[in-house]
Formats: C-alpha cells, structure tokens, sequence
C-alpha cells in the first residue's frame, strides 16, 4: 500500500512552453500533497502544498503564477510549468499524505513520494 | 527554527560491513515525527521509518535498526551486514507546521562489493 505515481517519469520541452505533471496516490486518498524539486546532488526543496479543492500554498520565492498547482480530487494532483525555461529544468518530485483516520498503512501524518519527473528545458 | 543536520557527506563501506547514518535535529516543538527516506539511483523516495517524539523505543527491522535520542537530539540509522543494494542517498527527515517536512542534506552510501 502507500502508492504514488507520477507521469510522465521524463520530459523534454522546448523554452517558452508549457509542461504538466501528474501525481496520483493509488491506493489511497490523499488530504494533501506536495510538490519538491532537487536540484543534483542536493536535497529535496518543498515547492508548495496543496489540499483537495483548496489553492495550493506556495513557499517563499517559488512564482506561483509560473508553477501552477490543481488538487482536483483527493487522489490526483498536477503541478504545471509554465513558459519554461532552462532554469527550470530539474527533478520534480510529489509526495501524499494522509490525514487522520488512516490505517495501518499507509501511515497518517507521512507523506508517501512518487518516482519523480525529469524535466529538460532546451 | 527547524533543521536536520546529516553531516556525513559520502560514505563508502565495503560489502557485509556495519554502518552508521548520523542525523542531528533542532526543533522548538513538542510533538515531532523524524522520518528515514532511501533515494536510489533511480531517484523515488523510499519511506523506511517514522517515529514519534514520544516514543524514543529503538527500532529493528531485519538489517536495519533506528537510535533515537531526543536527549542529544538524534535519530541515527544503522545497516548491519550491508550489501550492495544498500546503495543509495539516505535522507533524515522532520516534520513542522502543517505537516510539511524539512530533509537534511543527505548521506550518499556506496557499497562496494
């Protein structure tokens, strides 16, 4: 149990186009879910989190109106990037979570990590 | 202020050896998680232990055993008789407002054969 996916796992786009990536928990519902990015060789950077039918709330310095986050049901999350550009080009990673009144897997109060999404901007 | 401190850059250990992952927290909370994620090469995230402020209980799980100790504020990750597969970038986690987690830099491990 404690599934997530992401699709697609790599993508390649031209600069000034824009590119969307799923999350999906499969086998549970998620109260909320989260988006990361990893620059190489580092950690995990939180992007924003969002909650099913709410907006997302982003961290500090992440653009929002470039990184556009839809929770349009408690299993699915899209995390949009728009007008790409080089710099933008990363491992982004999604996670879910679930609240109170889970059982005993997955965990509550965890978040449970999709495979990533390479993008390349050229 | 919340922070995980994983001051093992690189650690390299040849293949049926004992090693220790050290991770330091700092946390004004009372009630906290801290978290263990494996990161292979192929770069998914592999939750492999949670644990409560509360319950400072170490924890086996076959070649895998945890060390809490809020006394000094660490929760260190130990791989007894370790393999190959044991390769991987080894995140100490902690969570904070909202349930968000803040990683530290984490532990590449390299098992050599």
């Amino acid at each position: 149990g404690a599934v997530v996916s992401q699709h697609p796992s790599w993508v390649i786009c031209k600069s000034g186009t824009s590119v969307k990536i799923e999350c999906r928990s499969l086998d549970f519902q998620a109260t909320t879910m989260f988006w990361y990015r990893q620059f190489p060789k580092q950690s995990l950077m939180l992007m924003a989190t969002s909650n099913e039918g709410s907006k997302a709330t982003y961290e500090q310095g992440v653009e929002k109106d470039k990184f556009l986050i839809n929770h349009a049901s408690l299993t699915l999350s899209t995390l949009t990037v728009t007008s790409a550009h080089p710099e933008d080009s990363s491992f982004y990673i999604c996670s879910a979570r679930v609240g109170a009144g889970g059982g005993a897997r997955p965990l509550t109060d965890t978040q449970y990590f999709g495979p990533g999404t390479r993008l390349t901007v050229l | 202020a919340q922070k995980v401190t994983q001051a093992q850059t690189e650690i390299s250990v040849v293949e049926k050896e004992d090693v220790t992952l050290d991770c330091v927290y700092e946390t004004r909370d009372t009630t906290y998680y801290l978290f263990w994620y494996k990161q292979p090469p192929s770069g998914e995230l592999v939750f492999l232990i949670r644990r409560n402020s509360f319950d400072e209980q170490n924890e086996i799980s076959g070649r895998y055993s945890w060390n809490f100790q809020k006394s000094t504020s660490s929760f260190n990750f130990t791989i007894t008789a370790s393999q190959v597969v044991d390769s991987a970038v080894y995140f100490c986690a902690l969570s904070y407002s909202a349930s968000k987690i803040i990683f530290g830099s984490g532990t590449r491990l390299s098992i050599r054969p």
